[in-house]
């Protein structure tokens, strides 16, 4: 199951550099992933989403890959901006649930 | 256009004291609905989800229930609150991935809730 009980970790990216951020998920019915950024203090941002059928997506300054033989998703950032300093969640859904993975606190080095 | 409102956004409850968040989704119809509850620094736990009225389900045994008596309204209950149940609660809606729908969830403003 998701580890929401646990601390979030922490991904430390310098200013301009590229940011990945990795999920796992574990049920491989899951039909369609989505990306979300959470400000603190906010609710959860859509960012770019992808279905199983596909294995790439590109959106503005984001890419989502998807590796369903080993139930990995990614989100790659280019060129990493303080404003993307945030907790990142990926989620999936499976018939009508969308159950988010752990997150992770993306922190932007000057 | 469709907004989705939920409240209060904040409320300081005493230990053993009933709780009561609503959630309205306006400018569409036969939403899916989510209460989300996210601990200080965790993640997103699903709490409940409604595929219509008066259809609930419910992912993590608590002392909370959910309730939706109309279809564009979701309530979130407890008869008696735990020092546990503190945290910021988020209701949110889709419609899923049909016919060119993106299935992105649209969350409401978050209600925080302390209890004491």
């Amino acid at each position: 199951g998701e580890s929401v009980g646990l601390h979030l970790p922490t991904l430390s990216v310098q200013e301009g550099d590229n940011s990945i951020i990795n999920c796992a998920y574990s049920n491989s019915a899951s039909d369609y992933f989505i990306w979300y950024k959470q400000e603190s203090g906010k609710g959860p941002q859509f960012i770019i989403d992808i279905r199983s059928n596909m294995d790439k997506r590109q959106g503005q300054r984001v890419t989502v890959l998807l590796n369903k033989t080993v139930k990995h998703l990614s989100l790659q950032i280019a060129a990493t901006q303080p404003g993307d300093s945030a907790v990142y969640f990926c989620a999936d859904c499976r018939d009508d649930k969308i159950i988010f993975g752990k997150g992770t606190r993306l922190h932007i080095l000057p | 256009s469709q907004t989705i409102h939920q409240w209060p956004a904040t409320l300081v409850q005493p230990v053993g004291s009933p709780l009561s968040l609503e959630c309205t989704v306006e400018g569409t119809s036969n939403p899916n609905l989510y209460w989300y509850r996210q601990a200080a620094g965790r993640g997103l736990q699903l709490l409940f989800y409604s595929v219509g009225i008066g259809q609930i389900s419910s992912e993590v045994p608590q002392n909370l229930s959910a309730s939706r008596p109309q279809d564009r309204q979701f309530i979130l209950s407890s008869k008696k609150l735990l020092l546990s149940d503190s945290g910021f609660y988020l209701c949110a809606w889709t419609v899923l991935p049909l016919a060119g729908n993106t299935g992105e969830l649209f969350f409401g403003e978050g209600s925080r809730l302390t209890v004491l």
